[in-house]
């Protein structure tokens, strides 16, 4: 079967930096996403990889290795507004989307 | 605001009630779907309409049914629910035939069965 694995919950301090971790098996591989979800709102998109290696986008970082099946989302100098679920999906061989049940951030001041 | 709109934000229903969820995108783009989202649950996949075409649907129970009059909008038609199909129900649109394929949400209908 399809598989993203991430973790459930991670909390960080105001001002640090977090990683946060995704594995995926998958029948096929176009591309990796990651989505940033506040509570009560809507998933909105922060980042695709379909490359390895690393794509930075302001505070915001995405690696992938193909290979190892893994992503890992970076980010730097955390402010409280990043609190958030950060949600993993892979685009499969049929260009579907399998998604991970999601990373909740807790930012500590 | 990503350009997709949805309405109701919330809604409760009986079970034996039919009501409509309406998705509206204002992006251009040429899909258009349908998520289930529940607590600490991954993101499922109900049915994905591509140039107005319905192509996936994931096994999803026959009281729901979805419609796609066109290509900026999506309903998904309710009829005796569940209590388990209490969830948030998220619409999203995207641009298939392009580069990263990014998905745009709306804001979602929270979903309530009594």
């Amino acid at each position: 079967g399809q598989n993203i694995d991430q973790p459930t919950e991670m909390t960080a301090t105001e001002g640090a930096i977090v990683q946060i971790n995704c594995t995926y098996q998958t029948s096929g591989f176009n591309g990796l996403f990651w989505y940033q979800q506040h509570a009560g709102e809507a998933p909105t998109f922060l980042s695709y990889n379909v490359l390895d290696g690393l794509e930075e986008k302001g505070r915001f970082s995405s690696f992938l290795s193909r290979s190892k099946g893994y992503s890992y989302l970076l980010l730097k100098e955390l402010q409280m507004k990043d609190s958030a679920s950060y949600l993993c999906a892979v685009r499969d061989e049929n260009y579907q989307l399998i998604w991970g049940a999601g990373t909740k951030l807790i930012i500590k001041p | 605001e990503t350009g997709v709109t949805q309405t109701p934000r919330h809604l409760v229903m009986g079970m034996t009630n039919k009501k409509s969820l309406k998705c509206e995108q204002h992006l251009g783009h040429n899909a258009m779907y349908w998520y289930k989202q529940s607590a600490k649950k991954p993101l499922e996949l109900m049915f994905v309409y591509n140039f107005k075409e319905q192509t996936e649907n994931n096994s999803v129970p026959s009281r729901f049914s979805p419609e796609c009059p066109n290509s900026s909008h999506l309903f998904l038609h309710l009829h005796t629910l569940q209590p388990e199909d209490s969830a948030l129900y998220l619409c999203a649109s995207s641009q298939e035939g392009g580069t990263s394929h990014e998905q745009y949400f709306g804001p979602g209908t929270r979903l309530t069965v009594t």
